[in-house]
């Protein structure tokens, strides 16, 4: 059974603080990715890692970093908080099936509130 | 530019009836969709999906229909249960996408009544 985990259920964070999320997964999965879910517009990719140490944005890069330095691990950095970067953010994970990647395994979500 | 659109926010059904999810896209590249559902305070399960070379597939109690032409997708629920109520997105993948990028709907809340 896939199992992606995610450090923190909720967080409380100030304006301007360095925010880290954690992700691990257990099975051995290529590619790792984070989103962000907001009421009214779904999930929004932003960043994506298909390897140690490679990584790419997605749609919603800014303000947000990334480090993937070991394969089972994801982490998304906020490197100075804003209250618009309060919202639920969902890692993920993918394993190869033949040509296609596309079924993603989620983890529980951080439920972050920037003050 | 929302590729992928859930037109309807939130669903109620009666227990035992049908639910039908609707999802249009407009990126014509796209060729394989996915159903997640989500229950609060946990992350997306996978459902079912669908390869554009079929127009329908069926898994249990849920069936998801391509419309090619139409650039839509359902998704039905057939019977519905209370255990459905969730909030269910679509989502899509694009032709020659590598790392399995998936592009999400904004999601419906589905709320089945006893």
């Amino acid at each position: 059974d896939v199992k992606v985990t995610q450090s923190s259920r909720y967080l409380v964070k100030r304006t301007g603080e360095k925010v880290f999320l954690e992700c691990v997964q257990d099975m051995d999965h290529e590619n790792m990715f984070w989103y962000r879910q907001d009421p009214g517009l779904g999930l929004r990719l932003i960043y994506f890692s298909y390897d140690v140490k490679m990584k790419e944005k997605g749609d919603i890069p800014e303000g947000y970093s990334v480090s993937r330095e070991k394969k089972e691990r994801f982490s998304l950095i906020l490197e100075s908080a804003s209250t618009n970067q309060t919202s639920m953010y969902l890692c993920a994970s993918s394993i190869l099936q033949g040509a296609r990647q596309e079924t993603q395994y989620f983890g529980p979500g951080t439920r972050l509130l920037v003050l | 530019d929302q590729q992928v659109k859930q037109n309807s926010p939130s669903l109620s059904v009666q227990e035992g009836r049908i639910s039908i999810l609707n999802c249009d896209y407009t990126n014509s590249m796209f060729d394989y969709f996915l159903w997640y559902k989500k229950y609060p305070a946990e992350g997306p399960t996978f459902l079912i999906s669908i390869s554009s070379i079929k127009d329908k597939n069926e898994d249990g109690r849920f069936t998801v229909f391509l419309n090619k032409s139409a650039k839509h997708l359902s998704l039905h629920i057939v019977p519905s249960q209370p255990g459905d109520s969730a909030v269910y997105f679509c989502a899509a993948s694009a032709r020659g996408t590598s790392y399995g990028k998936l592009t999400f709907g904004q999601g419906t809340i589905l709320t089945v009544h006893p």
